[in-house]
């Protein structure tokens, strides 16, 4: 993932709409990928997960797309909430490191207007 | 089930102070991580632990020692505190890499 400093990319969406994030990586032997939903304040919150042999996989109003030929990965929410409102981040691991440790992109802040 | 438990919240030190953070989860998992988010930014790896007794480097270890005494603790320390040592530092606890739990955070200002 890219560090893009002190100014997140920002997704404004209205309330009811689906919203999309995409994240890209850059280790190819990553084999896990995990989205975490962050609010203000407050620690990474697991939203949805996918393993290199899937290229979707569906949660309760969430979907996370895989594409592993041009190394994207992206997040769909459907039906916007206000309580969606946060800053998501896409994190990889790679199946050849001994801790599994966590590789993190820079984050997008989603924004939902009512 | 309080999962992961860090203390704490908040603090502020001056420059060459030192301290320790406590990181503590009841899940029974193997692998513990500290990771430090600066504003804006997504979190860096300083130190993890794949189990009790062990340790390893992360992206970001420099200025920092951890140590792994019980399963359940994993602790950060400071030992000389710098300004560029403000963040705010969250740890992780996994089950074989797996099912990563974060704790709430400590903000930590070095002035």
């Amino acid at each position: 993932g890219e560090s893009v400093g002190l100014h997140l990319p920002t997704l404004s969406v209205q309330e009811g709409d689906n919203s999309i994030i995409n994240c890209a990586y850059s280790n190819s032997a990553s084999d896990y990928f995990i989205w975490y939903k962050q609010e203000s304040g407050k620690g990474p919150q697991f939203i949805i997960d996918i393993r290199s042999n899937m290229d979707k996989r569906q949660g309760q109003r969430v979907t996370v797309l895989l594409n592993k030929t041009v190394k994207h990965l992206s997040l769909q929410i459907a039906a916007t909430q206000p309580g969606d409102s946060a800053v998501y981040f896409c994190a990889e691991t790679p199946g050849d490191n001994a801790g599994n440790m966590l590789t993190f992109g820079g984050g997008t802040r989603l924004m939902v207007k009512p | 089930n309080a999962g992961v438990t860090q203390t704490p919240k908040f603090r502020v030190l001056k420059t060459g102070q030192s301290m320790t953070l406590l990181c503590a989860q009841d899940m029974n998992h193997e692998y513990m991580y500290w990771y430090r988010q600066d504003p804006g930014m997504g979190l860096r790896l300083i130190h993890y632990s794949v189990g009790e007794g062990t340790t390893a480097k992360g992206e970001v270890p420099d200025g920092y020692n951890v140590s792994r005494l019980k399963k359940q603790n994993f602790l950060l320390g400071l030992e000389s505190a710098a300004p560029s040592q403000t963040s705010v530092y969250f740890c992780a606890s996994s089950f074989g890499g797996r099912g990563y739990t974060f704790g709430s955070g400590t903000r930590l200002t070095v002035v």
